[in-house]
């Protein structure tokens, strides 16, 4: 597809269990963003990639949260000792060098029961 | 699906009217703003921006104007149409930062038909 592709779509975790959400990014885009949105509420800023560069990861709220993109293609977000408060929905976005209109995926819902 | 706006300012306009959706942004610094749509269940999608150097911008159906006076961002769309239905959000957007957005509190828009 063109788009930025998600999955899991929805992803229940029972509390203390490790998740791994996937994104595949639009072909040829350098720059890779990982955000978290509550609901009801905007999305926030978790890390930035820029290829295989994590050249910000300072909105990832605990060490229990880590991602990767190691080719610098498809990235990550690895979630360790899921905990309530972890629930959201997880949104990869994608942009060209220097491109200000960010591209995003449809999400993975994350339910932590 | 789950509404993405759950406790969101909502705006209801009869089909047809024009809508305007406001919001005050924090960050003097910042290059551009953006105006997304998000519909339930999807990712935010791009609608249009501003550069910080500008105070109007038209696209199709939609003007976006920015005071940068009194920090204000307001998104103006013509002849809205029930597919306008959505929670929009602003975001600023700062080229130093890697292009990471900052998103504003959200504003649910109800067509009335």
């Amino acid at each position: 597809g063109a788009g930025v592709s998600q999955s899991p779509r929805y992803k229940v975790a029972k509390r203390g269990q490790d998740v791994a959400l996937r994104c595949d990014p639009i072909s040829g885009h350098v720059s890779l963003f990982w955000y978290q949105q509550a609901l009801g509420q905007g999305p926030e800023f978790l890390t930035y990639f820029q290829n295989e560069a994590q050249l910000d990861k300072s909105g990832l709220p605990s060490d229990r949260f880590f991602a990767e993109r190691p080719e610098g293609s498809v990235s990550t977000l690895k979630i360790q000792r899921t905990q309530q408060e972890d629930s959201a929905v997880y949104l990869c976005a994608s942009s060209r060098t220097g491109g200000t209109e960010a591209f995003f995926g449809q999400g993975t819902r994350l339910t932590v029961v | 699906g789950e509404s993405v706006g759950l406790h969101l300012p909502t705006l209801s306009v009869q089909e047809g009217d024009n809508s305007i959706i406001n919001c005050a942004y924090s960050n003097s610094a910042s290059d551009y703003f953006i105006w997304y749509k998000q519909e339930s269940g999807k990712g935010p999608q791009f609608i249009i921006d501003i550069r910080s150097n500008m105070d109007k911008r038209q696209g199709q159906r939609v003007t976006v104007l920015l005071n940068k006076t009194v920090k204000h961002l307001s998104l103006q769309i013509a002849a809205t149409q029930p597919g306008d239905s959505a929670v929009y959000f602003c975001a600023e957007n700062m080229a130093a930062a890697g292009n990471k957005l900052t998103f504003g509190g959200g504003t649910r828009v109800l067509v009335k038909p």
